[in-house]
């Protein structure tokens, strides 16, 4: 069975800190690595991962991809408040099916 | 604005009480699923389109139906709601060839 697993489940860290986030897939199908953002209420996308070592950046986010590992990381560097929220790793199959994982549940306190 | 519309944004309903919850989009997506977000769960599949009049279950269809008879609009529809279906609800929308799902605002259903 497909499956996405995220972790950690939750995380707490403070303000300026660095966290990694972790996402490890395993799936039959693999097209490509999806993460969302979900602040109060619906996921918004942050970044699509399809090739195995290139890094995509916006800001102080950014995801790499490890093919061989079946494995992706979300960075954010210097976290502010702002970054508070459930961050969501799905997976998109080539028979066009999206598979999320649980979420990591991010709290930065100030 | 490019938007998915979802309605109700929360709903209080009684068990056995057929509903329909309502999505569209304006962005001529041909692509559209519905999700439920449970605490522990995630995100799930319930059933999705991938254009009108062809839709296919998801992860979790029981107790759930679809219809696609317009691009713009994907209902769901709980022809006899239970209260293991209180959860979260989210439509989502995306057009052939991209992979970001834009996602509505969400619907909050409680079934008692």
């Amino acid at each position: 069975e497909d499956k996405v697993v995220q972790s950690p489940l939750s995380l707490v860290v403070h303000e300026g800190d660095t966290v990694t986030l972790n996402c490890s897939y395993e799936v039959t199908n693999f097209r490509s690595l999806l993460w969302y953002k979900q602040e109060k209420k619906a996921p918004t996308f942050l970044f699509m991962l399809t090739s195995s070592g290139i890094e995509k950046k916006s800001g102080r986010l950014s995801s790499i991809l490890d093919k061989k590992e079946l494995s992706s990381i979300l960075n954010i560097t210097a976290t502010q408040t702002g970054d508070s929220a459930i961050y969501l790793c799905a997976v998109f199959t080539r028979d066009d099916k999206i598979i999320f994982g649980k979420g990591t549940r991010l709290h930065i306190l100030p | 604005e490019a938007q998915v519309t979802q309605n109700p944004r929360y709903l209080i309903t009684v068990t056995g009480k057929k509903l329909t919850v309502t999505c569209s989009q304006n962005m001529n997506h041909e692509y559209m699923s519905w999700y439920r977000q449970d605490p522990g769960l995630g995100l799930r599949q319930i059933y999705y389109s991938m254009n009108v009049e062809v839709t296919d279950k998801g992860d979790v269809p029981e107790g759930y139906k679809v219809s696609r008879k317009e691009k713009r609009n994907f209902p769901l529809i709980l022809e006899s709601p239970s209260p293991n279906q209180t959860s979260l609800y989210f439509c989502a929308s995306r057009d052939r060839g991209t992979y970001g799902y834009t996602f509505g605002s969400g619907t909050r259903l409680t079934v008692v």
